[in-house]
């Protein structure tokens, strides 16, 4: 199972939106809607923050958002803040295993 | 509130065995799942495994098959996980990371083992 593909980096100014894609297959992106996403500051564990594709957990700013379109789900943060440069990382479950994205990185102008 | 508490830093040589711990506490063990995710330095997230903390029963990605054993102790609310025969490539950190049983995503994590294979 191979990974998802994103793009390695994404950056935007203070109060712009920016929108992270993940290409999977019909065999995992494509194929539910079992997509959740994480961000991961430096040194940190990653932090749950999206879930079913575009669902938010409680306590997670309602400046992310999620959808998925085919094979391709994606994360979009609007209002971009300081504190949201980190790295991304989508994941899809693929009937196990459980595929990551590439991962993002993040940088806020 | 839910707490994961892995066990520290290790360093090990190539051929050797690594076992940690994750010891949660906030919630009940047996009712939901636990995985194993791992980084390598300046790589991306890589899952390992899966155990059912009420059954036991794993199952595990074939890239670790054979090497990798995931274990619970119900009486102390810890998870363990061991990989023997280390190479160089599984220097990595290792999480463990929670999911309500059949959901599909990882809602709390613990803080990560860094686990060292050098000669």
């Amino acid at each position: 199972q191979s990974a998802l593909t994103q793009p390695a980096s994404v950056s935007g100014s203070p109060g712009q939106s920016i929108t992270i894609s993940c290409t999977g297959t019909s065999s995992d992106v494509g194929r539910h809607n079992r997509v959740s996403w994480y961000q991961q500051h430096p040194g940190k564990a990653p932090k749950f923050m999206i879930y079913e594709v575009s669902k938010r957990p409680s306590g997670v700013s309602n400046r992310f958002s999620g959808s998925k379109s085919g094979n391709t789900a994606s994360l979009t943060i609007s209002g971009l803040q300081p504190e949201d440069e980190a790295d991304y990382y989508c994941c899809s479950y693929a009937g196990s295993p459980y595929v990551f994205g590439t991962g993002t990185k993040v940088t806020v102008l | 509130q839910v707490q994961l508490v892995q066990s520290g830093a290790e360093v090990k040589e190539p051929g050797a065995s690594v076992k940690v711990s994750c010891k949660t506490s906030g919630y009940t063990f047996t009712n939901y799942y636990m995985h194993w995710v791992r980084q390598a330095p300046g790589q991306g997230l890589e899952w390992m495994g899966i155990i059912n903390p009420s059954r036991g029963n794993t199952n595990y990605v074939q890239k670790v098959q054979g090497r990798v054993a995931m274990t619970r102790d119900t009486s102390t609310s810890t998870v363990y996980m061991e990989l023997s025969s280390l190479r160089s490539e599984d220097t990595a950190v290792y999480y463990c990371a929670r999911e309500p049983i059949d959901t599909f995503y990882f809602d709390y994590w613990g803080q990560g083992t860094l686990v060292t294979v050098s000669s």
